[in-house]
């Protein structure tokens, strides 16, 4: 068990809807990240927060958007959802915001958009 | 362009034995660092084992090595006396650090089956 959470576990929608996935990092860590799996593009790198601000974006998709809260949490929404979006959808954390730190995965969220 | 690569996409091994897991990588930067994950069928991420570019000594952990070879931009991952739960996705990521943040670029993954 890394300490990260991750819900839901699973989760299916429709084409056009909106879901919300939901992380808690580590106690104590201060970053969190998204990372997007999928059979097309492998594992992707989507964004970073680092206590409360957004640190670094990847590919990640305007119909794309995250945030964290001030307890650190953090909420990546996907919006106008399309076929292609049908992912497992992983959360890490770490302590720093930079290197020199290691990152630890949640369990993971697997969206399937039917 | 992609900056980590997998060359093996699937790998048996023997029970017992020891296997390499080859990635090799790409970047200018001075500083970096180089991971391996391994992910179960179901699903987690599981860290294995760290090397950063500075380091002077290959990285250990347990029955996990790291053969870092800087001049040839290769980190392949050795596993002593494998076992039948070694059967796993195993993906080479290196660590990106700029001003910003800490982003982590995959390779594509090598599928390691264990045979009895």
């Amino acid at each position: 068990d890394s300490g990260v959470t991750q819900t839901p576990k699973h989760l299916i929608t429709a084409t056009g809807q909106r879901v919300t996935l939901r992380c808690s990092p580590r106690s104590g860590d201060l970053s969190v990240y998204w990372y997007q799996q999928s059979l097309d593009q492998g594992l992707q790198f989507l964004i970073q927060y680092y206590n409360g601000e957004e640190r670094a974006k990847g590919n990640i998709l305007e119909r794309f958007s995250a945030q964290q809260f001030p307890d650190l949490h953090s909420e990546l929404n996907l919006s106008s959802l399309e076929l292609g979006d049908s992912a497992l959808y992983f959360c890490a954390s770490s302590v720093g915001r930079t290197g020199g730190s290691e990152q630890y995965f949640g369990p993971g969220t697997r969206l399937t958009v039917t | 362009a992609q900056k980590i690569t997998q060359t093996q996409p699937g790998m048996f091994v023997q029970e017992k034995e020891a296997v390499t897991l080859d990635c090799t990588y790409d970047t200018s930067d001075p500083s970096y660092g180089l991971f391996w994950y391994k992910q179960p069928s179901s699903g987690e991420m599981i860290f294995l084992i760290y090397q950063g570019s500075y380091d002077q000594q290959n990285a250990t952990e347990g029955r996990y090595s790291l053969n870092f070879q800087k001049a040839r931009k290769s980190a392949n991952l050795v596993i002593s006396a494998s076992q039948l739960g070694d059967s796993a996705m195993y993906f080479c990521a290196m660590r990106e650090v700029n001003n910003a943040g800490n982003m982590l670029t995959f390779g594509g993954g090598t599928r390691l089956m264990v045979k009895p």
